[in-house]
């Protein structure tokens, strides 16, 4: 059953900590991508992989760490510089010439 | 101004409705268009997938694309509730590892 998995649904956070949000697929695509969603602003891109080893930044990297040591896996860490992480987190897939598919994505929520 | 624009809604429609759901764009270089519904609290599900201008039809969904005009539309016919839901377009210059530039999404609610 292929697909993007991410966990977990829900997640909470208290001041000064970081946590991790994980992603993982086995779509056998190479590019990961990580969107944070925010009522009335859409999606915006946080971080993009699209190899093993390497990734770049998106439109809103403050505050955010990745890693792609896997081509399955694409962990998003959300450190206490992210002034305001409350938000919808998504991650998504694709391949080389094709668009992007989106996991069900965990709500983040700052205590 | 912002590189696509999406009405917010919501749109109310009866059941049976034809839906008219719509984004412009700013930049001539997109060329690759999607639209994208996500029911509350769910990630965007893939609708339609269209490239430079024309239309493409499945099932009930039809995309259409205009690029003299910078405007996309997705119609839907013979609405159902449980086209209930808000509509992402989105859309990239680049076929390869693209960098989706996303509308805000109009929320649109089909009443029985």
């Amino acid at each position: 059953d292929g697909g993007i998995t991410q966990s977990p649904k829900y997640l909470f956070r208290k001041e000064g900590q970081n946590v991790t949000l994980s992603c993982e697929q086995n779509l056998n695509h190479d590019a990961m991508y990580w969107y944070r969603q925010d009522p009335g602003q859409g999606l915006r891109l946080i971080y993009y992989s699209q190899i093993v080893n390497d990734f770049q930044k998106g439109d809103i990297a403050e505050g955010y760490s990745v890693s792609r040591e896997k081509k399955e896996s694409f962990p998003l860490t959300v450190t206490s510089a992210q002034k305001n992480p409350t938000a919808f987190y998504l991650c998504a897939s694709s391949a080389a010439a094709d668009t992007q598919y989106f996991g069900p994505g965990t709500r983040l929520t700052v205590l | 101004q912002k590189e696509v624009e999406q009405d917010p809604g919501p749109l109310s429609v009866p059941e049976g409705a034809i839906v008219s759901l719509n984004c412009t764009y700013s930049n001539s270089a997109f060329q690759y268009f999607m639209w994208y519904r996500q029911y509350s609290r769910k990630g965007p599900e893939l609708l339609m997938y269209t490239y430079s201008s024309g239309n493409k039809e499945d099932g009930r969904f039809t995309a259409q694309v205009d690029k003299s005009s910078k405007y996309i539309s997705l119609f839907i016919r013979d609405s159902q509730p449980s086209d209930s839901a808000t509509y992402l377009c989105a859309m990239s210059a680049s076929i390869s590892f693209q960098k989706l530039v996303f509308g805000t999404g109009t929320r649109l609610l089909v009443s029985p």
